[in-house]
């Protein structure tokens, strides 16, 4: 399956809020709820910061947000930090027991 | 804590075989789906497949079905990924991940990383 088409990069300054598209097909994105999102920090691991669109996992600030319409998801990052300064990924189920991750976003702190 | 520690980084030459370790600690390690993921330089990651450690039941993404072996032993709390005969386009970091049960399908989503195992196939 083909990876999930995300935007190269995005950026915001602090404060502001930022959204992050992903965008599948109906076999994906749009044919379940299982959408997740990852931030990951260049050497360090991925973190799990959204499961099933837009719930989020204990710990994670409520400042993350995700939602879904037909075929594309998104990741709402608001009150921008520079901590938030990081590459996002989205991943979504494909049936089949399979799972199809984003290209990923850079996101910049301006 | 609980965590996923992999084994270190590798330097190996094409044709060579390689398995690389991931290894579950402080949870139920047989109780939850275990995936691989692959980050070529420079790239996103791609989700290569996954395991149930309780009874070995293994799938795979299409794109690598065939290209490499996932197995687990879990009289260790120890997952694996494995080639027989690596190419240069091998190169790339690989991370184990352990499927959330957070969700409904409990293999849908992944809430614990390893911290990573840089592979490098170089003649």
């Amino acid at each position: 399956q083909s990876a999930l088409t995300q935007p190269p990069s995005a950026s915001g300054s602090p404060g502001q809020s930022v959204t992050i598209s992903c965008t599948g097909t109906s076999t994906d994105v749009g044919g379940y709820n299982y959408v997740s999102w990852y931030q990951h920090h260049p050497g360090k691991a991925p973190k799990f910061l959204i499961y099933e669109v837009n719930k989020r996992p204990p710990g994670v600030p409520d400042r993350f947000s995700g939602s879904k319409s037909g075929n594309t998801a998104s990741l709402t990052v608001s009150g921008l930090q520079a901590e938030d300064e990081a590459d996002y990924y989205c991943c979504s189920y494909a049936g089949r027991n399979n799972l199809v991750f984003g290209g990923g976003t850079k996101l910049t702190v301006l | 804590e609980v965590q996923l520690v992999q084994s270190g980084a590798e330097m190996k030459k094409p044709g060579e075989s390689l398995k690389i370790s991931c290894k579950g600690s402080t949870y139920s390690f047989t109780n939850y789906w275990l995936g691989w993921v692959r980050q070529l330089p420079g790239k996103g990651l791609e989700w290569m497949g996954m395991i149930y450690p309780g009874d070995s039941d293994t799938r795979y993404s299409p794109s690598f079905e065939g290209q490499v072996t996932i197995s687990a032993d879990k009289s260790i709390s120890t997952a694996y990924l494995q080639w027989s005969s690596l190419k240069a386009s091998d190169t790339a970091m690989y991370y184990c991940a352990r499927a959330s049960r957070l969700t409904a399908l409990g293999r849908d989503a992944l809430d614990i990383w390893g911290q990573g195992t840089m592979v490098t196939v170089s003649s």
